[in-house]
């Protein structure tokens, strides 16, 4: 089985600063990760994801994750946030194994609150 | 069409109603998903469907039933709920197969938020 930790569960940060989400996950087998965003009262948005290949992924707004093996992390980053980034961060793991089904695990979210 | 689509977006019910939510995607997606998320917490995975029979029950009350008439829709049919059960249900889909650029990548609704009463 696969678990996963967000280490913060709130973390406020100002406009234009740079912003680390924390996420650490547990697997006896291999794994891909996803980051996932929840704007209030709206459904979940896939922010990023870790398949294979190389370990630094992006997003198209800014955010990038780096999957550390050895460390067993997957940290959000972004290097200047803006105010509509303002939402919860899910990140989550599944078994690389199952193909037919997936078993998404989430951690416990991060709320992210950028003060002006 | 790149998305899951979810009605109601919300639904008050007593609890001797019977009411049902729906969920439908046009991407081609064979796996498709129920989550429950109540407020502050995440999503819990409630039911799969993989190429329309039930792949995964995660030991949820039979109080909701989940039905997949064809590889599009999804359905979950709600009776004699309690309050506790008031909660945002988020539908997915993934495709199932091997390899390919979406496999293992699920594609959520915007979800229904649900109230007992």
């Amino acid at each position: 089985a696969q678990s996963v930790t967000q280490l913060d569960s709130q973390v406020p940060v100002f406009e234009e600063a740079p912003v680390e989400l924390r996420c650490n996950y547990s697997s006896s087998v291999s794994v891909y990760l996803f980051w996932y965003v929840q704007y209030p009262n709206q459904g979940l948005q896939l922010l990023l994801k870790y398949l294979s290949g190389s370990t630094l992924v992006e997003s198209i707004n800014g955010f990038e994750a780096e999957f550390n093996k050895s460390q067993t992390s997957f940290h959000l980053r972004k290097p200047s946030v803006h105010i509509s980034d303002t939402a919860e961060y899910f990140c989550a793991v599944s078994d690389s194994r199952r193909v037919w089904a997936q078993k998404l695990v989430f951690g416990q979210g991060t709320r992210l609150t950028i003060n002006p | 069409d790149t998305e899951v689509t979810q009605t109601p977006k919300h639904l008050v019910m007593g609890m001797t109603n019977k009411k049902s939510l729906k969920c439908e995607q046009h991407m081609g997606h064979r796996a498709m998903y129920w989550y429950k998320q109540k407020a502050k917490k995440p999503p819990e995975l409630m039911f799969v469907y993989s190429y329309e029979k039930l792949s995964i029950n995660e030991s949820v009350p039979s109080r909701f039933s989940p039905e997949c008439p064809n590889s599009s829709l999804l359905n979950l049919h709600l009776h004699a709920l309690q309050p506790e059960d008031s909660a945002l249900y988020l539908c997915a889909s993934s495709f199932a197969m091997v390899g390919g650029a979406g496999a293992n990548v699920l594609t959520f609704g915007a979800g229904s938020r649900l109230t007992v009463l």
